[in-house]
């Protein structure tokens, strides 16, 4: 009873690298979503798709890459990590209402 | 303006107490809202849905304005369990948009 799981579930990156979040449902969901949230904030979203082959920017989309080849999958990339980027993220699944969450990727650029 | 704005609290409540949440949305062409529970650095997770008609499930109640634009959660007799943060979120098209969450300390 996987539900929807993010790996790493934490990473230290230094300035400039890249790296990929992996997140990935096992529900058959169309729609999925990426998700930052910084401390005592609330979430914001990075990236959303409706379904395998459809991706579409949300509120903070720069410095981020997403890619939607199947149904499961949903990676986040992001590119030249900065400061800024340190944050929790959330990817989530949802049939139409109802979301349900990964359990978060901590991540820290110094 | 935010598109769900909420009273981010904390509320500080004694065991026992009703607590009630406040949130507003600035976009009528929402259709579906929720109540979501984030415990401290975890996911959020669905606590339910928000219907016109007014929802109950146990000590929980939901009620949604559409008119005012406004979405309230009510709960009765806190439990020191309830404490948590309580996010208000809007269905907009395909895309999920949290408020910032209200913060409950329910204490002994």
């Amino acid at each position: 009873n996987a539900g929807v799981t993010q790996t790493p579930k934490f990473r230290i990156l230094k300035i400039g690298q890249s790296m990929t979040l992996q997140c990935t449902q096992d529900m058959n969901h169309n729609y999925m979503y990426w998700y930052r949230q910084d401390p005592g904030m609330g979430l914001k979203l990075i990236y959303y798709s409706v379904g395998a082959g459809i991706t579409d920017k949300g509120e903070v989309p720069n410095g981020y890459n997403v890619s939607r080849s199947t149904t499961e999958d949903f990676p986040l990339r992001l590119e030249l990590a900065a400061p800024s980027q340190t944050s929790v993220y959330f990817c989530a699944s949802t049939p139409s209402v109802g979301a349900f969450f990964g359990q978060g990727t901590r991540l820290t650029v110094v | 303006r935010k598109e769900v704005e909420q009273d981010p609290g904390p509320f500080n409540v004694p065991e026992g107490a009703t607590v009630a949440f406040n949130c507003t949305y600035s976009n009528s062409a929402s259709q579906s809202f929720f109540w979501y529970r984030q415990d401290c650095r975890k996911e959020p997770k669905l606590l339910m849905s928000v219907y016109s008609s007014g929802n109950e499930d146990g000590r929980f109640t939901a009620q949604l304005n559409r008119a005012s634009q406004y979405i309230s959660l009510l709960i009765r007799d806190s439990k020191l369990s309830d404490s948590a943060t309580y996010l208000c979120v809007a269905l907009y098209g395909n895309k999920l948009v949290f408020g910032a969450g209200t913060i409950l300390r329910v204490k002994s």
